[in-house]
C-alpha cells in the first residue's frame, strides 16, 4: 500500500515567492497533520484536520501561511509571501487511529 | 513554550550495550505517549507507545517506562544495534487525542 505521498521533496524558492506545498494521505485515513521541522524548534505541528474540516491552525505562525484540504485524498500548504525563515522541512502526517503515518517531507530552502 | 522536551541532543553507545534515552513534559494533561523514529531524508515513523495508566510497556528490544509523578518517560533500546542510529522523537498526546506535541529529538549513534 502506498503511504503518504508528499510533493515537492526540494523546493528552492526566492524571497516573496510564493510556494505550495502538496500532501496525499494514506486512503481511508480521517486525520491529516501538517507539521514543521526546524534545528531549533524540532517538529512544531502547524495545523491538523478531521474528515477535511480543519480542527486547530493554532500552530501556523502567520497568515502567510494558509492550509487546504478540498477531499479526503489530497491537501496543501502554502506560504505567500515565503521568506527565508520559512526553511524548513514540512511533514504531512494521516491516521486512522492514534499512531500517525508520516510522509517523507518536503525540503523547502528561502533564498 | 515546548511542552515536550528531550534534553540530550546527541547519545553515543556501542553495539550491545543498551541505549537509553530521556523525555520530559510539563503538562499534566498529556495520558498518552509515543516514540517516533527518524531515519535521514525519511518522515518519522511510530516505534513504542504507552497509556498513562500503564508505567512500562514492552515491544522486542524496545520498552518505555513512564514516571507520571516526575512527567518523565524513558526509552530503553537493549541490545542496541547499529541500525538502531537514528534521530527518536518523544511525542505527547493529551486525553488520548491528537495534536501531537513533539521534542526535539535525541539522536542516537551506535558504534560497532
Amino acid at each position: 500500500d502506498a503511504g503518504v505521498i508528499q510533493s515537492p521533496r526540494h523546493e528552492v524558492t526566492e524571497m516573496g515567492q510564493e510556494v505550495t506545498l502538496r500532501c496525499k494521505p494514506i486512503s481511508g485515513h480521517d486525520y491529516l497533520f501538517w507539521y514543521r521541522q526546524t534545528m531549533m524548534r524540532g517538529l512544531e505541528l502547524l495545523i491538523y484536520f478531521n474528515n477535511n474540516v480543519p480542527i486547530d491552525d493554532s500552530g501556523m505562525p502567520e497568515d502567510r501561511f494558509s492550509a487546504k484540504m478540498p477531499n479526503a485524498s489530497f491537501s496543501t500548504l502554502k506560504i505567500q509571501p515565503s521568506e527565508p525563515r520559512d526553511s524548513a522541512v514540512y511533514f504531512c502526517a494521516s491516521s486512522l487511529g492514534d499512531r500517525l503515518f508520516f510522509g517523507e517531507g518536503s525540503r523547502l530552502t528561502v533564498l | 513554550d515546548q511542552q515536550v522536551k528531550q534534553n540530550s541532543p546527541s547519545l553515543s553507545v556501542q553495539e550491545g550495550r543498551i541505549s537509553i534515552l530521556n523525555c520530559d513534559y510539563t503538562n499534566s494533561m498529556f495520558d498518552y505517549f509515543l516514540w517516533y523514529k527518524k531515519y535521514p531524508a525519511e518522515g518519522p515513523t511510530f516505534l513504542i507507545s504507552i497509556s498513562s495508566i500503564k508505567d512500562k510497556n514492552e515491544d522486542g528490544r524496545f520498552t518505555v517506562f513512564l514516571n507520571k509523578s516526575a512527567k518523565h518517560l524513558s526509552l530503553h533500546i537493549v541490545p542496541s544495534q547499529p541500525g538502531d542510529s537514528a534521530v527518536y522523537f518523544c511525542a505527547a498526546s493529551p486525553n488520548s487525542g491528537y495534536a501531537l506535541n513533539f521534542g526535539k529529538g535525541t539522536s542516537l549513534l551506535v558504534t560497532p
